[in-house]
């Protein structure tokens, strides 16, 4: 079956602008997470929905990211008044649900974004 | 955020030897987990421990969850061209599940 796609795969902008990412999810999969990975760093987490809420956002840098999920299927965050140190690839996970026993997490390609 | 400590950063090595590379956290978490990332891939499941002192096989992989819960070891037997990529670990563990990553471990192997 399907993987876990993400569009686009690359996106350059320019400081200031905003940028929409998408992520599509494993069919069936409830739980879905969004990273971001820095040049050279480990995926650091950013935010994680159950259903079409999001059950935790500590990990967004600050009020110029924004990720909705409002289906429950796809998911888009959202990156205002882009700056360059939000350049990195974000990757998007999914998994059957969350909770209680391992549930593996599936990672997408990722959006590779670049700030000028 | 948050990364795990995971050594060496980088290793250079011929085809046939054998690799060993570790991660240790400040925290505690219920699972350890070993991933491989390929360049313009997101990260694949390799390994995932579920219990202090566990060791656990996949195929040439084997990888041991600490006894402490804050720590844990890749092993890579007989390496091939293929094992080529960065190795990352990481923490899972609270409701959410969500992981913590380390820094990764770059591998290199010459045929």
């Amino acid at each position: 079956g399907a993987g876990v796609s993400q569009t686009p795969s690359n996106k350059v902008t320019e400081k200031g602008k905003y940028v929409e990412l998408r992520c599509d999810p494993i069919s069936g999969h409830t739980a879905l997470y969004w990273y971001r990975q820095s040049l050279g760093q480990g995926p650091e987490f950013l935010i994680y929905f159950q259903g079409t809420g999001a059950a935790d956002d500590s990990g967004l840098p600050n009020d110029r990211f924004f990720a909705v999920r409002p289906e429950g299927s796809v998911s888009t965050l959202k990156i205002q008044r882009t700056e360059r140190g939000d350049s990195a690839v974000y990757l998007c996970a999914s998994s059957l649900r969350s909770g209680g026993a391992f549930n593996e997490q599936f990672f997408g390609p990722g959006t590779r974004l670049t700030v000028l | 955020g948050q990364q795990l400590n995971q050594s060496p950063q980088s290793m250079f090595i011929q085809e046939g030897e054998d690799v060993s590379m570790n991660c240790t956290s400040s925290s505690i978490f219920n699972t350890w987990l070993w991933y491989k990332q390929d360049p313009g891939e997101g990260p694949v499941l390799l390994i995932a421990l579920y219990k202090a002192g566990e060791l656990t096989s996949n195929g040439r992989l084997t990888a041991q969850f600490g006894i402490t819960r804050k720590d844990s070891f890749l092993n890579i037997s007989a390496s091939i061209p293929s094992d080529v990529g960065i190795y990352f670990c990481a923490g899972q563990g609270g409701a959410t599940n969500k992981l913590i990553f380390g820094t990764g471990t770059l591998l290199a192997v010459q045929p």
